[in-house]
């Protein structure tokens, strides 16, 4: 079974903070993806990476970074944490590769932030 | 513009009552459309991956079914374990890197009541 885990379930940082969230796969995937996830508004995806160091915004970027220096891990970053970004960050994990258009995802458990 | 809307968002349920949840799309091409199950405070747990209209996929009291424009999943006699946000998601047809992002509906909130 794929496992995807984060590193924290809970989180609370102060406004201006840096704060780190790591998420790591297990099953040699190639491509791995940051989401938030608010009432109302669902699934947004911030950025993802289709391999080590490569990486792409998705809807919703601003006010974050991301690094993958290794295949299993993908840190996403708030440089000045605001209270806006108080939200559950989801990381997920697909297979990729170019034979492998056909690409589900799978999720951690999630990392729920709040920004006081 | 890439959309995907599910409907109700909301649904109460008797245990024994089947019914069905919608996902309704709008892409420019469709490499696949996924299911998945979200439990509250966890992350989404995937279900079906469906890719070509008329295909059908089952597991358990679920059936999903894709059409070119929609997609359903079928609840059939639902257990309260049922209960649940189901996430709908679709793949577009693309041969950037971007191909592999998935576009997410809002999902269903489903309850089952004994």
């Amino acid at each position: 079974d794929v496992k995807v885990t984060q590193s924290s379930r809970y989180l609370v940082k102060r406004t201006g903070e840096k704060v780190f969230l790591e998420c790591v796969q297990d099953m040699d995937h190639e491509n791995m993806f940051w989401y938030r996830q608010d009432p109302g508004l669902g699934l947004r995806l911030i950025y993802f990476s289709y391999d080590v160091k490569m990486k792409e915004k998705g809807d919703i970027p601003e006010g974050y970074s991301v690094s993958r220096e290794k295949k299993e891990r993908f840190s996403l970053i708030l440089e000045s944490a605001s209270t806006n970004q108080t939200s559950m960050y989801l990381c997920a994990s697909s297979l990729g590769g170019a034979s492998n258009r056909l690409d589900e995802q799978f999720f951690g458990p999630g990392t729920r932030l709040t920004v006081l | 513009e890439d959309q995907v809307t599910q409907s109700p968002e909301a649904l109460r349920l008797q245990e024994g009552e089947s019914s069905s949840l919608n996902c309704s799309y709008t892409v420019s091409g469709l490499r696949g459309l996924f299911w998945y199950r979200q439990d509250p405070g966890k992350g989404p747990e995937f279900l079906f991956t469906l890719y070509s209209a008329g295909e059908e996929k089952e597991k358990e009291r679920l059936k999903a079914t894709l059409t070119k424009k929609e997609s359903f999943l079928h609840i059939t006699a639902p257990k309260p374990e049922d209960s649940a946000t189901y996430l709908c998601a679709v793949q577009p047809n693309s041969n950037s890197n971007s191909g592999y992002a998935l576009n997410f509906g809002k999902g269903t909130s489903l309850l089952v009541t004994p």
